[in-house]
């Protein structure tokens, strides 16, 4: 069946580095633009980073700063998000999300993985 | 804030009909970005619920429908059950932002 699948969580320290992976299943991932969204303890949910099929487009959101990158491996039908310096507000927990159409990132998001958990704590 | 305002709330009685707003600007929904829309059960990920404004995904019951007009749009929930309690979230794109994808507050749906 078609599948997302996000690992990689867990507790970490502030200023430091995590590397978020999704791996895909039951469709041919290199068709489809993937997203990364957050969402804080209790809070609504975030949109962090969409990268297109082929991976040469990447967009981020703005609070970011340059700190977070996504990059995709579609002979392995994995997606990376690349998490540095670290902060407490990046605690949340991560869903990777399929972009419903080929060829574009403006179609909705039909597919979620079950999130991976990521804490930033001294 | 977010750029896409919701109600944080909204009640209904089992078999009323309740209506959720997502007011834009110019910049996002007024530009004629699609709007899309998401229900959250409480402890899971998200799921698709209306995408392209309207449009219903496979297995989502038509009791649920959406529409968009000007600057906002709006998500309508016939019948309201039980199950039908959780968050709900718009979704759309802004031209001022680099990444464009937006997400609206979100709106917790209570089924009394």
């Amino acid at each position: 069946q078609v599948q997302l699948v996000e690992s990689g969580g867990g507790v970490v320290q502030p200023g430091r580095s995590l590397r978020l992976s999704c791996a895909a299943s039951g469709f041919i991932f290199s068709s489809f633009a993937i997203h990364w969204v957050r969402q804080a303890p209790g809070k609504g949910l975030e949109w962090v980073a969409v990268i297109s099929s082929h991976g040469y487009d990447k967009y981020y959101a703005d609070s970011l700063k340059g700190r977070f990158t996504i990059s995709r491996d579609n002979s392995n039908n994995t997606l990376y998000l690349q998490m540095n310096s670290l902060r407490a507000d990046d605690t949340a927990v991560y869903f990777c999300a399929r972009d419903r159409n080929p060829g574009s990132h403006y179609n909705g998001m039909d597919v979620w993985g079950q999130g991976t958990t990521v804490t930033v704590s001294s | 804030q977010s750029v896409l305002t919701q109600p944080p709330s909204v009640s209904g009685a089992p078999g009323q009909r309740v209506t959720i707003s997502c007011t834009g600007s110019s910049s996002n929904i007024g530009a004629r970005y699609d709007v899309h829309w998401y229900q959250q059960l409480p402890g899971t990920a998200p799921k698709l619920l209306i995408y392209g404004n309207n449009n219903r995904p496979s297995g989502v019951p038509d009791r649920f429908s959406g529409s968009k007009s000007g600057t906002s749009a709006s998500l309508a929930i016939t019948g309201l059950q039980a199950e039908d309690e959780a968050d709900y979230y718009c979704q759309s794109y802004d031209s001022s932002l680099s990444g464009s994808v937006i997400f609206g507050g979100g709106t917790k749906l209570t089924v009394l």
